[in-house]
Order: C-alpha cells, then sequence, then structure tokens
C-alpha cells in the first residue's frame, strides 16, 4: 500500500541555519512527488513538485528538494531559513487518482 | 484565477447536530477532495469526486458524505455530530485529479462541535 513518512514531528532551527526536512515514501511504480507548506490555521501552499527529470527540482521561497529514487526519499532542503519559515511542512504522492499525505513536520526558526 | 474558496471558514456545533460545508473549486477544475487535519494525524482523505461522480473514498463513517455539482461546486454533510469530528476540513481542487496534477487548497473550514 502507498504511504508517505515524515519521521521528524517537530524541527528547530536557528535563523540563518540551513535546513532539511525528511519524506519517505512506499508506492510501487515511479511516484509524483509535492512538498506543501501549511501556516496556522490555513490551507497547503504547493512549494515544489517532482514528476520525472532532473531529481533536483527548486520550489519558491528559496526551496529545493531531492529525489533519490534508491531511498525512496524526496527531502525539502532550504540553505539559509528566514524567521517567516516556520510553518507546518507536508510531503504528498500522487499515485493514480489519489493522494497520499505524510503527517507533517512542524518548523521553529529561532532569532 | 481565483482559488478555491470554503465556506463557512469557522463553525461551532453541538453534539448530535449536522453540518454541510461548502467548497467552490478553481474554474476549469473538475475533481474535487475533501480531507481532515487533526493535530497528529495529518490529512486523512475523505473523498474525491469528479464531475459529480464520488470516484474515491476514505475510510470514514458514513456519518460523512458529499456531493458534486454539474458547475464542480461541492458540499460536504456531516451528520449526527460527534465531539471527535473537530477538525479542520480542507477541500482541494485539480484539473483532472490524476497524480500528476498538484491539488490546490482552500483555507479550510474551522468545525469546532460542543
Amino acid at each position: 500500500a502507498q504511504s508517505v513518512t515524515q519521521p521528524d514531528i517537530h524541527i528547530t532551527v536557528s535563523e540563518g541555519a540551513s535546513l532539511e526536512l525528511r519524506c519517505n515514501y512506499s508506492y510501487g511504480a515511479t511516484p509524483y512527488l509535492f512538498w506543501y507548506v501549511q501556516s496556522p490555521g490555513q490551507g497547503l501552499q504547493l512549494l515544489l513538485k517532482y514528476f520525472s527529470g532532473d531529481t533536483l527540482v527548486q520550489g519558491i521561497k528559496g526551496f529545493e528538494a531531492e529525489f533519490k529514487r534508491s531511498q525512496s526519499s524526496f527531502n525539502l532542503r532550504k540553505p539559509s531559513v528566514h524567521w517567516s519559515d516556520a510553518a507546518e511542512y507536508v510531503c504528498a504522492v500522487g499515485a493514480g487518482n489519489q493522494f497520499y499525505f505524510g503527517t507533517g513536520t512542524s518548523l521553529t526558526v529561532i532569532p | 484565477k481565483a482559488g478555491v474558496t470554503q465556506t463557512p471558514r469557522y463553525l461551532i456545533k453541538t453534539r448530535g447536530q449536522q453540518v454541510t460545508l461548502s467548497c467552490s473549486p478553481i474554474s476549469g477544475h473538475r475533481s474535487v477532495s475533501w480531507y481532515q487535519q487533526t493535530p497528529g494525524q495529518g490529512l486523512q482523505f475523505l473523498f474525491e469526486y469528479f464531475s459529480e461522480t464520488q470516484r474515491n473514498k476514505g475510510n470514514f463513517p458514513g456519518r460523512f458524505s458529499g456531493r458534486q455539482f454539474s458547475n464542480s461546486r461541492s458540499e460536504m454533510n456531516v451528520s449526527t455530530l460527534e465531539l471527535g469530528d473537530s477538525a479542520l476540513y480542507l477541500c482541494a481542487s485539480s484539473l483532472s485529479g490524476n497524480g500528476y496534477n498538484e491539488q490546490f487548497f482552500g483555507p479550510g473550514t474551522r468545525l469546532t462541535v460542543l
């Protein structure tokens, strides 16, 4: 069965530090992969997506993610975190005509 | 293009009541999905509608139902509300609902059951 795992429930980083959020998926075929960001009480906004081709994808707000088929991972990265990046980050897999979401990673940014 | 809109944004109900939530997708999008989001549980898939037909359904009791109209607008109904139904209900629309069409989310309806 398809599933998405985000092993880190909560991460705290200092402003200006680098960030990596982990996402692992289980799916038999090549998945369509997404990262969303959610501010408190709001819906999800798409940060980036991977369909095929270059395994390193660039997104909005300076985020990037790398697809590693051998590790079934799609980790999100940012070289320098800003205080405004504090939010919930959700990884998702599109498979067939359904989407599967991770439980999210909450990011706190310390000034 | 206007985004996905959901009404109302906030609702307070008591146990046993029923509630109807509304979702207007992005113009041209034919697929509408509903999710329940609670702390620690992430997004739980409720159902997906495409061209007025329920195409997929998650593992929720029959108290949760939905429908889609010819203009792609969708409603979700929850009958006999329970305390555990308190959550943020998110609606998402996409062109076709296929996995390669990203979903666009509305701001959600915050339901509180007292």
